[in-house]
């Protein structure tokens, strides 16, 4: 079955820190790839999606990730966090076998960003 | 997410009570998805909907209904048969081509 690894289950930085968050997927065939966010006491957003072409994507708010095929890998970055940055961030996949449908998350990485 | 609107807020339940989530959108969008979000456990999907009267299980379905009787609305039923069902519980919507958009989530409790 197809499963999201985020290493990292909490990560603490001091703002204007750079950060990156690791995503691997086990699935081998074509994906869509999506980092969603969920600030304190609202709801999931996207932050950024991959569906085909340029491997890098930028998303909302400074945001980027890069798709590496070869490590079945989908990281997110950004150069210079700041305390609103704070969340729970999900990496989540979708495959073409399910036509898509299917959404797949990672367990999510909890980010604080001290000022 | 403008558009989706899943009701209450917060429930509670009784042991050995079915209860039923709300979702409802406006945004004619075809396919409906129900999750739930455990701490530690990201979000694991329910039930699905690509098109009115059809539904099809995710990966967590024991314990859980559907219905999709109009396209702008996806109840879910909790029902006795659910273990544990204390969990925060996401509605979302995708058109074609599209990312999933939620709503904001509906807090079950067990008394």
């Amino acid at each position: 079955a197809q499963s999201v690894s985020q290493h990292n289950h909490h990560v603490i930085l001091s703002e204007a820190a750079s950060l990156e968050l690791g995503c691997n997927y086990s699935y081998g065939g074509t994906v869509n790839l999506f980092w969603y966010v969920q600030y304190p006491g609202q709801h999931l957003q996207l932050l950024l999606k991959y569906f085909s072409g340029d491997p890098l994507v930028k998303g909302i708010k400074g945001f980027e990730a890069e798709f590496i095929k070869s490590k079945f890998s989908f990281n997110l970055r950004k150069p210079s966090v700041q305390w609103s940055d704070t969340a729970e961030y999900f990496c989540a996949v979708t495959q073409r076998n399910t036509g898509f449908q299917k959404l797949v998350f990672g367990t999510g990485t909890r980010l604080l960003v001290s000022p | 997410d403008g558009g989706i609107t899943q009701s209450p807020k917060y429930l509670f339940r009784k042991e050995g009570q079915n209860v039923t989530l709300s979702c409802e959108q406006n945004l004619n969008h075809d396919a409906m998805y129900w999750y739930r979000q455990d701490p530690g456990q990201g979000l694991r999907l329910i039930y699905y909907s690509q098109i009115v009267n059809d539904f099809q299980k995710g990966d967590i379905a024991e314990g859980y209904s559907v219905s999709r009787e109009k396209k702008e609305s996806f109840p879910l039923t909790v029902t006795s048969a659910q273990k544990n069902p204390t969990a925060f519980y996401l509605c979302a919507v995708r058109q074609a081509n599209q990312p999933q958009h939620f709503g904001d989530g509906t807090r079950l409790s067990i008394l």
